[in-house]
């Protein structure tokens, strides 16, 4: 069964700061590995999709990579904002789920302060 | 266009009442995802359908959850006899169909946040 770990549970850091946020699985038997964003009460928004032929993922401030031997995943955030705090889920699609449902880590709830 | 919607948004039943959840696909889309993430806890996958049939009801925890699709679109999930256990964010996703293409993206609702007192 495949297993996904989000470290840290929970992140503080002052704005304009560049951070990191980490997600580890145990099967590498993957299609994709996606990183989303959490606001409460508006559902998921999607934020990056990594293929499992790719590396790495860039989308404006935001950069994720992908390292399938290591069983490992970042989210590089530059110049962190308020805006962006809200909870980042990691998520993926492995062929050990039959009808390629997503299998999630408990998130890492990100705090930007002004 | 429309993404996909959720009804009702906020549910505050007692235990033991049955409660029906509603999702409604993005137009179009083949498959369609039930999760459910309960407090301090990751996302669970609940039921999966394809068209209107559920080929993978894996997920679901207890024979008090059922769920339908009608017409390849609007898909219901009822939970009978609800316990407090059951109390949770119940969210639904679709995608054009299920692979692992990033084309077939699931599109997230913004979830039923349930309470059973």
């Amino acid at each position: 069964k495949q297993e996904v770990t989000q470290i840290p549970a929970a992140l503080s850091v002052p704005e304009g700061e560049n951070l990191v946020l980490n997600c580890s699985f145990t099967d590498s038997a993957i299609y994709n590995l996606q990183w989303f964003r959490q606001d409460p009460g508006k559902g998921l928004t999607s934020l990056l999709l990594i293929q499992s032929s790719q590396r790495e993922q860039t989308s404006g401030r935001l950069n994720a990579s992908l390292d399938k031997s290591s069983g490992r995943s970042t989210l590089y955030i530059a110049a962190s904002q308020p805006g962006d705090s809200a909870t980042y889920l990691c998520a993926l699609q492995y062929s050990g789920a039959g009808s390629y449902q997503l299998t999630f880590g408990k998130g890492t709830k990100l705090s930007v302060i002004p | 266009g429309a993404g996909v919607s959720q009804s009702p948004s906020n549910k505050v039943t007692e235990k033991g009442k049955d409660v029906e959840l509603r999702c409604d696909p993005i137009s179009g889309h083949t498959a369609l995802y039930w999760y459910r993430q309960r407090l301090g806890q990751g996302l669970e996958f609940l039921i999966y359908f394809q068209g209107n049939s559920a080929p993978d009801k894996s997920g679901l925890p207890s024979d008090r959850f059922s769920a339908e699709r009608t017409g390849e679109s609007v898909s219901t999930l009822t939970i009978q006899r609800t316990q407090q256990e059951d109390s949770a964010v119940y969210l639904c996703a679709s995608s054009l169909a299920a692979s692992g293409w990033s084309t077939d993206t699931q599109y997230f609702g913004p979830g039923t946040r349930l309470t059973v007192l």
